[in-house]
């Protein structure tokens, strides 16, 4: 079974600063889908950036980009030019493509601060 | 832009009584899934629906839980006789596709059993 860990309950980031979120996965499958979400307080949660396992370019939007290690089973979320609004919990996330199964795994998520 | 919609946002039960959670999804998703997380712990998946019927189903999703889409908008997840355990969030999610489509995601229902 897959297995998503994710090592720091917390992570604290100066406003304008860079942060990388840690995130490693278990899994025996060669493709698959990952993802970072975030849930600010009190809100759904709402997708920051996905990367298909198959591609080897690193995912990135605006502000946000992921560090994909594929042979590592690593997949690093970094922040630059933090906002006071990138404060929330952030969800590490994986996804077979095998069968039906459709389902997200979580990790147990990183609480960001962003300090003014 | 379209949002998966939950009701309530906090529901409070007594041991022993049924709940029904209530989601409604985006309007043109076809696959919709129920998740809870445990106070400190990790979001789980419960169960994925797609075509009226149950696609996948973890562990978690024993006999006291059912899915139900009674209408072309609401998708709802019924607990038959609650736990103490069972006090969670559970989020309610919705995708276009299942294949690389993000999973789109309510607020959630904040589960209190007494």
């Amino acid at each position: 079974a897959q297995t998503v860990t994710q090592s720091q309950p917390e992570m604290s980031v100066q406003e304008a600063e860079t942060v990388t979120l840690s995130c490693t996965y278990d899994t025996s499958e060669s493709d698959y889908y990952l993802f970072w979400y975030k849930q600010p307080p009190s809100r759904q949660m709402i997708l920051v950036i996905r990367q298909e396992a198959y591609k080897q370019q690193n995912a990135t939007e605006n502000r946000f980009s992921v560090n994909f290690q594929k042979a590592a089973k690593s997949f690093s979320l970094k922040i630059s030019d933090s906002q006071l609004g990138d404060a929330a919990m952030y969800f590490c996330a994986y996804r077979t493509l095998r069968g039906s199964q459709g389902n997200l795994i979580f990790g147990k998520g990183t609480k960001l601060s962003v300090k003014p | 832009e379209p949002e998966v919609t939950q009701t309530p946002s906090h529901q409070v039960t007594q041991m022993g009584q049924e709940v029904i959670l209530r989601c409604v999804p985006i309007s043109n998703h076809l696959y919709f899934y129920w998740y809870r997380q445990i106070l400190g712990q990790k979001v789980e998946f419960l169960v994925s629906f797609y075509n009226n019927e149950i696609s996948e189903k973890s562990e978690i999703f024993d006999d006291q839980f059912s899915v139900e889409r009674p209408d072309g908008s609401n998708f709802t997840l019924k607990i038959r006789s609650t736990k103490l355990e069972d006090s969670a969030m559970y989020f309610c999610a919705s995708s276009l596709l299942r294949e690389n489509q993000p999973q789109h995601f309510g607020d959630g229902t904040r589960l209190s059993i007494l």
